[in-house]
């Protein structure tokens, strides 16, 4: 983290309701991802974006929708089309280059009540 | 399809022990790796990384070990505290992969016992 702040670091949704979740980054990287985690599991890819105004999906983008309209910005909407959204997301960042690793944010927990 | 998979799900060593936490890859495409350190309810930390023509790399009490003949990953932590009590995952990166993506293994929680 350091550069990337996530906020919130708890989130509470109700069933039904969408809910966007913030990354912001001081870093100047061009590329930025969303991951989500379940208990006891590795990361999956949901969105990325490698340059501002554009994103690709990953590998479980249902029921989830970003945005990419400044480079240090890239939040992420949970609607109510995600069949379970609670989970733990973070959110990394990457300058640009084949070899230059990503780096991640202290993450928000999402609970659907 | 590509993977990244943990031996171990669970490590337990002595404080001042040497840690070994091994990652097995299938995409023998992947040209980068990195391992990283998650510690509960934060996110994952950057210990070290790899480009497929090392087959070693040392960082501060840290040594990563690649086997590309295996596809094989090592973490070597010596004289474990206990602040490396955590989650280690391992990542892959292929040379082709669409935006760098990332794939990640499971996880091995490593518990350091004082």
């Amino acid at each position: 983290d350091g550069g990337i702040t996530q906020s919130p670091k708890y989130l509470f949704r109700k069933e039904g309701q969408n809910v966007t979740l913030s990354c912001e980054q001081n870093l100047n990287h061009d590329a930025m991802y969303w991951y989500r985690q379940d208990p006891g599991q590795g990361l999956r890819l949901i969105y990325y974006s490698q340059i501002v105004n554009d994103f690709q999906k990953g590998d479980i983008a249902e029921g989830y929708s970003v945005s990419r309209e400044k480079k240090e910005s890239f939040p992420l909407t949970v609607t109510s089309a995600q069949k379970n959204p609670t989970a733990f997301y973070l959110c990394a960042t990457q300058s640009s280059g084949l070899t230059d690793t990503q780096y991640f944010g202290p993450g928000t927990r999402l609970t659907v009540l | 399809g590509e993977s990244v998979g943990l031996h171990l799900p669970t490590l337990s060593v002595q404080e001042g022990d040497n840690s070994i936490i091994n990652c097995a890859y299938s995409n023998s495409a992947s040209d980068y790796f990195i391992w990283y350190k998650q510690e509960s309810g934060k996110g994952p930390q950057f210990i070290i990384d790899i480009r497929s023509n090392m087959d070693k790399r040392q960082g501060q009490r840290v040594t990563v070990l690649l086997n590309k003949t295996v596809k094989h990953l090592s973490l070597q932590i010596a004289a474990t505290q206990p602040g490396d009590s955590a989650v280690y995952f391992c990542a892959e990166r292929g040379l082709y992969n669409q935006g760098g993506k990332l794939i990640f293994g499971q996880g091995t929680e490593l518990s350091v016992k004082p």
